[in-house]
């Protein structure tokens, strides 16, 4: 059982890189999010599909692009990395709205 | 917006109860979350509850909701080590994504 599936693990980027997160769910979800975690932040969300070619911005949408081109696939995309978006991204997916499941994260650094 | 409010910390002793607090502020919250989150790891849901509840059991965890004062607990009885962790309380009225708490990170000590 994947589950949900991220990659890279680890990541560290240079201001200014572009980069792209990706995450993989094997469970026929229509609802995929990407979450970053910050200490004394909890959870925020930053954007989200309800399903396949649709996305919506969350939270903290602003520096980050998504897309779902396929449904099991969700990418988060960094066009110019700041040091601000050193965080904790988490991908989840879920069949309706509240009981989603969670990958087990990638921890990006911005130097 | 909607908020969420926990607590930052609680420590407990390996075989005691433990009671982790939440407040809400949406009154069109529907559904109630906790989530387990263990050091290195996603998040994984424990448990829920419907708004239209009042208590759930399910094994050593007792979820109360008090809807009027839009208070949630969650209580794990006889806390061991391994359940040492972030708990994160999460509301949604089943229209929007999901509001989290900022997480109350759970010590147990021997």
């Amino acid at each position: 059982n994947a589950g949900v599936t991220q990659t890279p693990k680890f990541r560290v980027l240079k201001t200014g890189q572009s980069m792209t997160l990706l995450c993989a769910q094997d469970m026929n979800h229509e609802y995929m999010y990407w979450y970053r975690q910050d200490p004394g932040m909890g959870l925020r969300l930053i954007h989200y599909s309800v399903g396949e070619g649709t996305t919506a911005k969350g939270e903290v949408p602003d520096g980050y692009n998504v897309s779902r081109l396929k449904k099991q696939n969700f990418l988060l995309g960094l066009e110019s990395a700041a040091p601000s978006q050193t965080s904790v991204y988490f991908c989840a997916s879920s069949y309706s709205i509240g009981e989603a499941f969670f990958g087990q994260g990638t921890r990006l650094t911005v130097v | 917006g909607e908020d969420v409010e926990q607590s930052l910390f609680l420590s407990v002793r390996e075989g005691d109860s433990s009671v982790i607090n939440c407040t809400y502020t949406d009154s069109s919250s529907t559904y109630l979350y906790w989530y387990k989150q263990e050091p290195g790891a996603g998040l994984q849901l424990l448990t829920y509850i419907f708004s239209n509840m009042d208590m759930k059991q399910d094994q050593r965890l007792t979820v109360l909701l008090n809807k009027k004062d839009k208070h949630l607990s969650l209580r794990i009885a006889d806390t061991q080590t391994g359940d040492s962790a972030i708990y994160f309380c999460a509301e949604t009225s089943g229209y929007s994504t999901l509001t989290f708490g900022k997480g109350t990170m759970l010590l147990v000590s021997p």
